[in-house]
């Protein structure tokens, strides 16, 4: 399957400030996962947000969802170094046998 | 600890070599994954299982083969017909295929071949 896309590559930010990555992908879904990779280590899972809804918060996390123009973002409030990490979407049309990964955003927190 | 192991971290092999790569999870999960990741790219899903005995090609199952003989193991094996086998290889499990139940990954091994 073809890779989804994520904007930008990049990121760098200062401790505190709020950061944005976002995400599109091209086939119709059932719901779409955000993970944090940190630097050669496994994924972590972060948050699921299903088709049918629109918005989602975990703490810090805030993902959005429009299905009308196939994206999503994934904003992080107030950063710390610890967000330092690669964040990654992906879209699953069924089951995990489904899926769709972003390329991903390099997120740096600057202390 | 619950989780899934993955061994080893690093593995390098001669060009023409299979080799194994080893992913266990003690979790009681009943869905294992096999996925590949190249430098600045994300995953791609290489074969999954969702119960022991049986198991299906992902999008990139060339060159590769799995076995899933007991619930807790789903071993990968790279062989030597996988044009370009250098790679980051990461394991992973869920509680049923479904994606409403969440997927634990494991650390990964990072395969170089010469």
């Amino acid at each position: 399957s073809q890779q989804g896309e994520e904007d930008p590559q990049a990121l760098s930010i200062q401790e505190g400030e709020n950061a944005t990555m976002n995400c599109s992908y091209k086939t119709s879904i059932n719901n779409l996962q955000w993970y944090r990779q940190n630097s050669g280590r496994g994924l972590v899972h972060l948050i699921l947000i299903r088709s049918n809804e629109r918005e989602k918060h975990s703490g810090r996390l805030r993902v959005t969802l429009d299905t009308s123009k196939k994206s999503s973002s994934l904003l992080i409030t107030a950063s710390r170094a610890a967000d330092t990490a690669s964040y990654f979407c992906a879209s699953y049309s069924g089951g995990y046998q489904k899926v769709t990964f972003g390329t991903g955003t390099k997120l740096q927190v600057i202390p | 600890d619950g989780g899934i192991t993955q061994s080893p971290k690093y593995l390098f092999r001669k060009e023409g070599q299979n080799v194994t790569l080893s992913c266990e999870q003690n979790l009681n999960h009943d869905a294992m994954y096999w996925y590949r990741q190249d430098p600045g790219q994300g995953l791609r899903l290489i074969y999954y299982s969702q119960i022991v005995n049986d198991f299906q090609k992902g999008d990139i199952a060339e060159g590769y083969s799995v076995s899933r003989e007991k619930k807790e193991s789903f071993p990968l094996t790279v062989t030597s017909a996988q044009k370009n086998p250098t790679a980051f290889y990461l394991c992973a499990s869920s509680k049923q295929g479904s994606t409403d139940y969440e997927q634990y990954f494991g650390p990964g091994t990072r395969l170089t071949v010469t």
